[in-house]
């Protein structure tokens, strides 16, 4: 099966600075890759998520590129701001169904004022 | 807000008891699906349903059983529950059973379990 691997397991950064949390996956058929971001006392927020018939995707701040060859994709966010603190996820899957979808152990943001 | 709605969002009981959480879809979803989330074992799927009907299990025990009723809500009941069941419990929905193109899975805010 799937398997998804996250680094770092945590990371500060200074406020404006740019911050990239990386995932690794091991199922080359796997073709659907989100991000979430988790805030403390709530549930995973989807932000972002990239299929494979593309390398990259952008949404203001946030990108994510990926790397099939390779089977990674990032999570780049620019201009950070205190606001983006949080646990961010990476998820990767077939596109057979979310049940399949194998989560990465996560990456703590603190982003310092 | 995701638009899936989870309640209770805190729930304390004893070991050996049995606990009932309840999760309500956005509005048009017909897959329900319940995660566990702990600290050592991540984000781990338990059970799907679609539409009335169980469509997937992933690392759900015997002890624990779910249902989706006619109204689209779903109910995850965990019984004779012990010390490491303690972890929060997501419920997520989508649109339909498979992950077609443009298809998104959205979470509620959780139910965090406390067995003591």
């Amino acid at each position: 099966g799937e398997n998804v691997e996250q680094h770092p397991s945590t990371l500060s950064v200074q406020e404006g600075d740019s911050a990239v949390i990386k995932c690794t996956y091991s199922d080359s058929a796997s073709n659907y890759f989100p991000w979430y971001k988790q805030e403390l006392g709530k549930g995973p927020q989807l932000i972002i998520d990239i299929r494979s018939n593309v390398g990259e995707k952008k949404d203001q701040r946030i990108a994510v590129t990926l790397n099939k060859t390779a089977k990674h994709f990032s999570l780049h966010i620019t201009e950070t701001q205190p606001e983006d603190s949080a646990v961010y996820f990476c998820a990767a899957s077939r596109n057979t169904g979310f049940q399949k979808l194998v989560f990465g152990t996560g990456t703590r943001l603190l982003v310092s004022p | 807000d995701s638009g899936v709605t989870q309640t209770p969002k805190h729930l304390i009981t004893a070991t050996g008891q049995r606990v009932t959480l309840r999760c309500s879809p956005r509005s048009g979803d017909l897959s329900v699906y319940w995660y566990q989330q702990s600290l050592d074992q991540g984000l781990q799927f338990l059970i799907q349903y679609y539409n009335g009907e169980e469509r997937a299990k992933g690392n759900i025990l015997e002890r624990f059983s779910a249902q989706q009723f006619p109204d689209l809500h779903s109910e995850l009941n965990l019984s004779s529950l012990e010390l490491g069941d303690s972890a929060l419990y997501f419920c997520a929905s989508s649109v339909g059973q498979l992950g077609a193109t443009n298809e998104k899975l959205f979470f509620g805010s959780g139910t965090q379990l406390s067995v003591l």
